[in-house]
């Protein structure tokens, strides 16, 4: 997987409390992403970082915050967390090898199951 | 309405036959196209990637192809093997810009 680790890889929380999901990465890369996967969708961009405590959102951003303090580290929170926020969460990593960023390929985390009961 | 949308949305093939899944989308400006590769309970994995000057790649028993002036692109599996086993998801870039566009993913069983 790329040196990228998630934690945890599956939680169970209930309605209302705050959850906090870390990525690390050891490549050193500049770009990291907070996806999300849910059956019959395609994975969805929640928040993504160009650099520390350079962060934007992505289409599905509400509900969430992301901090990256550290080069290595991408952190997602969840504040309230609500049971449409049950998904698998997949973090990815991408270097700036061009100009144009699309054509960096992202290498993707094993992903943490999140369910909010 | 999602740019990239792939067929079939499963199938189940025999060990060792060939299979075909379909990508079309609409993202422009086009930049690239990948095909991923996710085991179950385990990330995507990237298998090919090509740009709009290529019309095909291949990486083992996988070949890419790409036709950009119909917007359409292929993943074919030859003799296919049971850890072919997988979804395989169709993801487009647009020039300038480093968000993707994802595919729903194409399920295959491979059956011995």
């Amino acid at each position: 997987d790329a040196g990228i680790t998630q934690s945890p890889r599956h939680k169970v929380t209930e309605t209302g409390t705050p959850v906090t999901l870390r990525c690390h990465q050891t490549e050193n890369h500049r770009y990291m992403y907070w996806y999300r996967q849910d059956p019959g969708h395609g994975l969805r961009l929640i928040h993504y970082s160009y650099g520390v405590k350079d962060t934007d959102k992505g289409e599905v951003s509400d509900g969430y915050s992301v901090s990256r303090s550290k080069t290595e580290d991408f952190l997602l929170t969840l504040e309230s967390a609500t049971s449409s926020q049950t998904s698998v969460y997949f973090c990815a990593i991408s270097e700036a090898l061009s100009r144009d960023s699309s054509t960096d390929t992202q290498y993707f985390g094993p992903g943490t199951r999140l369910t909010v009961l | 309405k999602n740019q990239v949308e792939q067929s079939p949305q499963s199938l189940i093939i025999l060990e060792g036959k060939n299979c075909t899944l379909q990508c079309n989308y609409t993202v422009s400006p086009f930049s690239n196209l990948r095909w991923y590769k996710q085991d179950t309970g385990r990330g995507p994995v990237s298998l090919t990637i090509m740009t709009f000057s290529e019309n095909t790649k291949s990486n083992g028993r996988y070949t890419a192809t790409l036709d950009a002036d119909t917007k359409q692109s292929s993943l074919h599996i030859t003799a296919s093997q049971l850890s072919d086993s997988a979804s395989y998801i169709c993801v487009v870039s647009a020039h300038g810009n480093n968000r993707l566009a994802f595919g729903k993913g194409n399920q295959v069983v491979v059956i011995p």
